[in-house]
């Protein structure tokens, strides 16, 4: 099935530093979410973009739609050890049949103190 | 509870068997999502519900799944004669509302199944 492009695949940073992913897609998209999935854990929203070039902030974390509508990035700044997880992005392209969202390929994120 | 719930956790199913996976999702959500995740893989949609009409059955792999919502509120998704390759952490979300915009899904925990 289409997955979007996410990167970087892994990071393994220090506390206190700030991370950056990544993801990119084919299609454009009305819609863009980041989500943190931890081990046994279904994901978890963490925000929510609706327009393109919309940069939306929650708390150390900031996301942008990309103008072009086919890509977002998330920052998170000054890392903790409870940041550790996968972060995925997510597309939705509405129609009118389906909400679906489109994932990305995850990204995992390890933080050393 | 306030968020989705799904039962069993843990299903492990010998190959041919068939399975029923159960989803509640957050009480009065309209839309109902069922993704598949295999191992290191981000999830992958299967299918989704308006109230009780299944509207978008387009990732189901094979006739042999089969999901259904027959009141709204609950729903089941049914694999018959399970194969190793259905291996993988399935998925439900719901949604407050259908189209527009902020329709966010919420996920469950998702139910791990392992075929043997």
């Amino acid at each position: 099935g289409q997955q979007l492009n996410q990167s970087p695949q892994s990071m393994f940073i220090q506390e206190g530093e700030d991370v950056s992913m990544n993801c990119t897609s084919s299609s454009i998209f009305n819609t863009w979410l980041w989500y943190k999935q931890e081990p046994g854990e279904g994901p978890v929203l963490l925000i929510a973009l609706y327009k393109a070039g919309e940069l939306t902030s929650n708390g150390r974390l900031t996301a942008q739609f990309g103008i072009t509508r086919k890509d977002s990035f998330l920052n998170i700044s000054a890392s903790i050890p409870s940041d550790v997880g996968i972060y995925f992005c997510a597309g939705q392209a509405r129609s009118y049949n389906t909400d679906k969202l489109i994932f990305g390929t995850g990204t995992r994120l390890q933080v050393f103190p | 509870g306030a968020g989705v719930s799904q039962s069993p956790r843990y299903k492990v199913a010998k190959r041919g068997q068939d399975v029923a996976l159960r989803c509640d999702p957050i009480s009065g959500h309209v839309s109902l999502f069922w993704y598949q995740q295999a191992l290191g893989q981000g999830p992958e949609f299967l299918t989704y519900f308006q109230n009780e009409a299944q509207l978008d059955k387009s990732g189901l792999p094979s006739d042999r799944f089969f999901a259904e919502r027959p009141e709204g509120s609950v729903s089941t998704l049914k694999i018959q004669r399970t194969q190793q390759e259905d291996s993988a952490v399935y998925l439900c979300a719901s949604s407050p509302v259908a189209g527009g915009t902020h329709n966010e899904q919420f996920f469950g925990p998702g139910t791990r199944l392992t075929v043997l």
